[in-house]
């Protein structure tokens, strides 16, 4: 079946703008993620969403920075008046709402802010 | 220190061996846990669920030990393939987070 998509795959945009990206989880997957990646570092946690109940924001680096989520389906990630440490992979994730349920990851966006 | 440990590596092993890794967490609530392999520039891929009896996939085998909070991946019979960052993740129980290790990196020579 189809899994996570995401997009852009890369994004490439000058400081101080505004960008946008899409995550579209695994049809029937109520928990969504956002996680950031820095060149040569671990996972980040930046967000989490499950179903219709208020997201778990305390990953989120900035005020600079927002998600919202549509029910139980599309999420996009919002980073407003980009900065160059912003530059990174930022990675979706989504999982089924139980014990054992693994992730399940996007290709993910490579954001470059130049 | 970190809920989740892992030896950074790089293990260097050449085609063909065994190659061990082991995970510490700190957490003795946490109840799921996985191996993920990561390559360069992509995104961290599952390979495989550890349970409790221990389980085996192929040339993998992962091993859970409760008692002494660590979970072991084995790798037999090594491809150049195999070559990744391997990371152990973690959850605890009745929570939604997922705790992940920094990795360990294997480079398989041949």
């Amino acid at each position: 079946g189809a899994g996570v998509s995401q997009s852009p795959s890369n994004k490439v945009t000058e400081k101080g703008k505004d960008v946008e990206l899409r995550c579209d989880p695994i049809s029937g997957h109520t928990a969504l993620y956002w996680y950031r990646q820095r060149l040569g570092q671990g996972l980040e946690f930046l967000i989490y969403f499950q179903g219709n109940s208020a997201p778990d924001k305390s990953g989120l680096p900035s005020d600079r920075f927002s998600a919202e989520r549509t029910g139980e389906s599309v999420s996009t990630l919002t980073i407003q008046r980009t900065q160059q440490e912003d530059s990174a992979v930022y990675l979706c994730a989504s999982s089924l709402r139980r014990n054992y349920s693994p992730l399940h990851f996007g290709n993910g966006t490579r954001l470059t802010v130049t | 220190r970190k809920e989740v440990e892992q030896d950074p590596g790089p293990f260097n092993v050449p085609e063909g061996a065994t190659v061990a890794f082991n995970c510490t967490y700190s957490n003795s609530a946490s109840q799921s846990f996985f191996w993920y392999r990561q390559d360069c520039r992509k995104e961290p891929k599952l390979l495989m669920s550890v349970y409790s009896s221990g389980n085996e996939d192929g040339r993998f085998t992962a091993q859970l030990n409760r008692a002494s909070q660590y979970i072991s991946l084995l790798i037999r019979d090594s491809k150049l393939s195999d070559s990744a960052t391997y990371l152990c993740v973690v959850k605890r129980a009745g929570t939604y987070k997922y705790i992940f290790g920094t990795g360990t990196r294997l480079k398989v020579l041949a």
